[in-house]
């Protein structure tokens, strides 16, 4: 069974501008959720869809912003990106919302702001 | 207000000594916790987990141990291997939740 992809795995974006990252779950998980992982805060949760809704989301700022499809696969948007936005951005899937089931992740998108 | 606290960033041990990685917690809703190991540039591996009705969970050389009344969970390596060698992340779940509140990791070294 194929594991969490994300894509693009780098990116290098400039001050100001947007960047999106795609996400494709394991087969049959309906739950994805996000994490950035940067040196000073460790991994932190950015929020989590299930069933194309927004369940859960962390302390970050508005300018942070995803989204699930039907087929489970997910987005997440930055607007407006600042320095301190350089960071690996963590997808993971588990297999049902609420069931104690442990979540699986992808390689992460290293995103570089210069 | 951190959570999930790893107190050691780093743990040295010989080949196929016991490696054992500590975590404490200060959530009393945490009810779900689990084990990560991290390579560079690689997303974290899921290693084991265990519910707070239990006390032990065991999964060939990884054995995790829970101590709810002293909110500490280690997870314990037997034999330690070197490509044991990675940074190893606990994390936590609330009852009512399904994020996952990380500790700072750990990073292991097992020398040949």
């Amino acid at each position: 069974k194929a594991g969490v992809t994300q894509t693009p795995r780098y990116l290098i974006k400039t001050r100001g501008q947007q960047v999106t990252l795609s996400c494709s779950p394991i087969s049959g998980h309906r739950s994805v959720s996000w994490y950035q992982q940067t040196p000073g805060q460790g991994l932190q949760f950015l929020f989590e869809y299930f069933s194309e809704t927004q369940r859960n989301k962390g302390n970050f700022p508005g300018r942070f912003s995803g989204r699930q499809f039907s087929n489970s696969r997910s987005e997440m948007n930055v607007s407006t990106l600042e320095l301190g936005d350089s960071a690996l951005y963590l997808c993971a899937s588990s297999l049902w919302e609420g069931f104690p089931s442990p979540l699986h992740f992808g390689n992460g998108t290293r995103l570089t702001v210069t | 207000d951190q959570q999930v606290k790893q107190n050691s960033p780093s743990l040295s041990v010989q080949e196929g000594r016991i490696s054992i990685l500590n975590c404490d917690y200060t959530n009393s809703m945490f009810d779900y916790f689990l084990w990560y190991k991290k390579y560079p540039a690689e997303g974290p591996t899921f290693l084991i987990s265990i519910s707070s009705i239990k006390d032990k969970n065991e999964d060939g050389r990884f054995t995790v141990f829970l101590n709810k009344s002293a909110k500490h969970l280690s997870l314990h390596i037997v034999p330690s291997q070197p490509g044991d060698s990675a940074v190893y992340f606990c994390a936590a779940r609330e009852t009512s939740g399904s994020r996952l509140t990380f500790g700072e990791g750990t990073q292991l070294t097992v020398n040949p």
